[in-house]
């Protein structure tokens, strides 16, 4: 199984962007790379999947270099609210493959 | 609301009892998951079903957790014998069919479990 590697915790202010860095160097062909955020007490919610190159939603840029051993997860313009565990996931292939690491604490503050 | 439901919320216990929780995944996804989450921990994947077969269990799920999805519709998972160790945040997820879909869960709030 691929696994994975993020910073315990990070911090920022309002209104700077956000990025978290993964590194998994063990990724599979076939692996997928996923986001998911969680707050205190709710269950993780996904924000974003990539497989190579850039991918964007409403709410996140997922940034996959060429030899996807690594992915940067980038969050625009953070508010107080954005403060939560941020969860970096390979694979895909299997239900059993989703990992979850201990994710990135991020502190968003005044 | 039309999301993933969990209930109980919370659940308090004692030893060697053995407890029952639901999970209502979104009515059009097929695939259903439960996880464990111990604090500071991310969620750890107990077992997935798709539709009312059970494809695949983690080797965390001792023979005291049983999980059922009768039907394809809900899902319970059991524990019996409870150990305090089984305190925890028990999560409940499900996505739509496809090949990247395991990717893409939706999860309840979860239950939280505590063992006296």
């Amino acid at each position: 199984l691929a696994k994975t590697t993020q910073p315990i915790s990070m911090d920022s202010y309002e209104g700077q962007e956000v990025n978290i860095t993964c590194s998994h160097n063990n990724i599979a062909t076939n692996d997928y790379i996923t986001w998911y955020q969680q707050f205190p007490s709710q269950g993780p919610r996904f924000i974003i999947q990539g497989y190579k190159t850039k991918v964007t939603n409403e709410v996140a840029s997922l940034f996959i270099p060429a030899d996807r051993k690594s992915s940067t997860l980038s969050l625009p313009r953070v508010s107080l609210s954005d403060t939560a565990v941020y969860y970096c996931l390979v694979g895909g292939s299997s239900a059993r493959q989703l990992t979850f690491g201990s994710g990135t604490q991020l502190t968003v503050l005044p | 609301d039309t999301g993933v439901s969990q209930n109980p919320r919370h659940k308090i216990t004692k030893r060697g009892q053995n407890v029952t929780f639901r999970c209502d995944p979104i009515s059009e996804h097929n695939r259903l998951y439960w996880y464990r989450q111990t604090l500071g921990q991310g969620p750890e994947f107990l077992t997935y079903f798709q539709n009312e077969a059970q494809l695949e269990k983690s080797r965390l799920l001792s023979d005291r957790f049983s999980a059922e999805r009768p039907k394809g519709s809900f899902s319970t998972l059991e524990i019996q014998r409870t150990e305090q160790g089984d305190s925890a945040m028990y999560l409940c997820a499900s996505s739509l069919p496809g090949t990247t879909s395991y990717n893409e869960q939706f999860f309840g709030p979860g239950t939280r479990l505590t063992v006296l």
